[in-house]
């Protein structure tokens, strides 16, 4: 199956700044990516798929000016959260589907922590 | 629509014993299923998926689910719990559809504790 790779896998930052993170699928090209985030003791929850060459979709609720989403190539994926508050502090986990529909291969996750 | 449902979002089991681990599901496309774990603060492993074949699905680390359309459940078990197993997992479901990359939606999640 695909590797997927996130960096980075935690990051601490003041409130206000923003922050991005990238999501690689090391061996597989990927013209779809997912990205999750995962509060503490709750499930995934899909904020938005990112399309290669064009602009990603958001969830109903997930505002699209504070998630900004590149998909940057075959292969990268970035999130940047603008304007950081304490509320966004999550785990954030993207994804890569698998060929055939059959799966999806999951990164490790970034922890973001916002003072 | 595509959803799943866990009951009881925690699960605390003797070493040994029996791990039953519920999920139901909703689906108005035939459905493919999974079971991914979770440890903390890491991304989601997969543990096994049903994609139409055997109804018996035999995944990693002794884990198994069946299908049963019948009552729309996918239920993981295990014969034994090993102290390894605490984790949280999540049962989740696909949309199948190309257009969309492929959605999966997740249950909410069940905490399996093994108690020594």
């Amino acid at each position: 199956g695909a590797v997927v790779s996130q960096h980075p896998s935690r990051v601490i930052c003041k409130s206000g700044t923003s922050v991005k993170i990238e999501c690689r699928s090391l061996d597989f090209q990927a013209t779809t990516m997912f990205w999750y985030r995962q509060f503490p003791k709750q499930s995934l929850m899909l904020m938005a798929t990112s399309n290669e060459g064009s602009k990603a979709t958001y969830e109903q609720g997930v505002e699209k000016d504070k998630f900004l989403i590149n998909h940057a190539s075959l292969t990268l994926s970035t999130l940047t959260v603008t304007s950081a508050h304490p509320e966004d502090s999550s785990f954030y986990i993207c994804s890569v589907p698998g060929e055939g529909l059959e799966t999806q291969y999951f990164g490790p996750g970034t922890r973001l922590l916002v003072l | 629509a595509q959803s799943v449902t866990q009951l009881g979002s925690h699960v605390s089991v003797s070493e040994g014993a029996l791990v039953l681990l519920r999920c139901n599901y909703s689906s108005s496309v035939p459905p493919y299923l999974f079971w991914y774990v979770q440890y903390p603060n890491q991304g989601l492993q997969l543990l096994l998926k049903y994609t139409s074949a055997a109804t018996l699905v035999k995944g990693i680390n002794g884990f198994e689910a069946e299908f049963k359309k019948s009552e729309t459940s996918f239920h993981l078990t295990k014969p034994s719990a090993h102290m390894s197993d605490a984790a949280e997992y999540f049962c989740a479901v696909s949309d199948q559809n190309p257009n969309t990359g492929n959605q999966f939606y997740f249950g909410t999640g069940t905490s399996l504790t093994v108690i020594p």
